[in-house]
């Protein structure tokens, strides 16, 4: 199993409609969260972190973390086309961070 | 503010050849990292360094060597290169071990 589990996508959302994206991981240790995006062509950014069970709103953002069933997922409302990327979920458990494959999203206009 | 800073961006090596990438950071951060991408595998981290003079192993370490010059620099370094190590390389360094601030990366590959 791996440590940090994503759906490789690609993942089709319409333009203003919420985009989901999930993220699960094995290390019930693990105490932050992370989600970064990665336009084709550069390097990942970080646009989300997560430290406690529920949801953290950052604009267009929101991240949710549910620890007892090792499952932190991201939502983007009102989704443009500027958010078709590939997002990485990365975790901190025993000081190392891991990085999930990333699911690519698509915004269709 | 440059942030950091990768070179080259792009090299094409042929098999056993030996080449150093560069990294550099000037944000005063303590930890830096490598990591390596490939399709379908994610970030996959090299090796890394909490601190000046210090580097450890991370989750694919062999065919690779390291040094932390000072603060600002972490240079990786390909001895022998193989095909297997055709990817994109990132450098990245951190103020706290949790937010990573990634280089433009260095696309290699070996043929």
């Amino acid at each position: 199993q791996k440590e940090v589990e994503q759906n490789s996508g690609p993942l089709s959302v319409p333009e203003g409609a919420i985009a989901s994206l999930n993220c699960t991981y094995s290390d019930r240790v693990s105490q932050s969260f992370f989600w970064y995006r990665q336009y084709s062509g550069k390097s990942p950014e970080l646009i989300m972190s997560i430290y406690s069970n529920g949801d953290k709103e950052d604009g267009r953002f929101t991240a949710q973390l549910n620890k007892a069933s090792q499952y932190v997922s991201l939502l983007i409302r009102d989704s443009q086309p500027s958010d078709s990327a590939t997002y990485l979920c990365a975790v901190m458990g025993n000081e190392k961070l891991t990085f999930g494959t990333g699911t690519r999203l698509t915004i269709i206009p | 503010n440059a942030g950091v800073t990768q070179t080259p961006k792009f090299q094409v090596l042929k098999t056993g050849q030996s080449m150093t990438l560069q990294c550099a950071q000037d944000m005063n951060h303590n930890s830096m990292y490598w990591y390596r991408q490939d399709p379908g595998m994610g970030l996959r981290l090299i090796y890394y360094s909490a601190s000046e003079g210090t580097t450890d192993k991370g989750e694919v370490p062999n065919g690779y060597n390291v040094s932390r010059l000072n603060k600002r620099e972490f240079s990786l370094r390909l001895e022998s290169a193989a095909p297997s190590q055709t990817s994109v390389y990132f450098c990245a360094s951190s103020p706290n071990n949790e937010k990573l601030f990634f280089g433009s990366g260095t696309q290699l590959s070996v043929l």
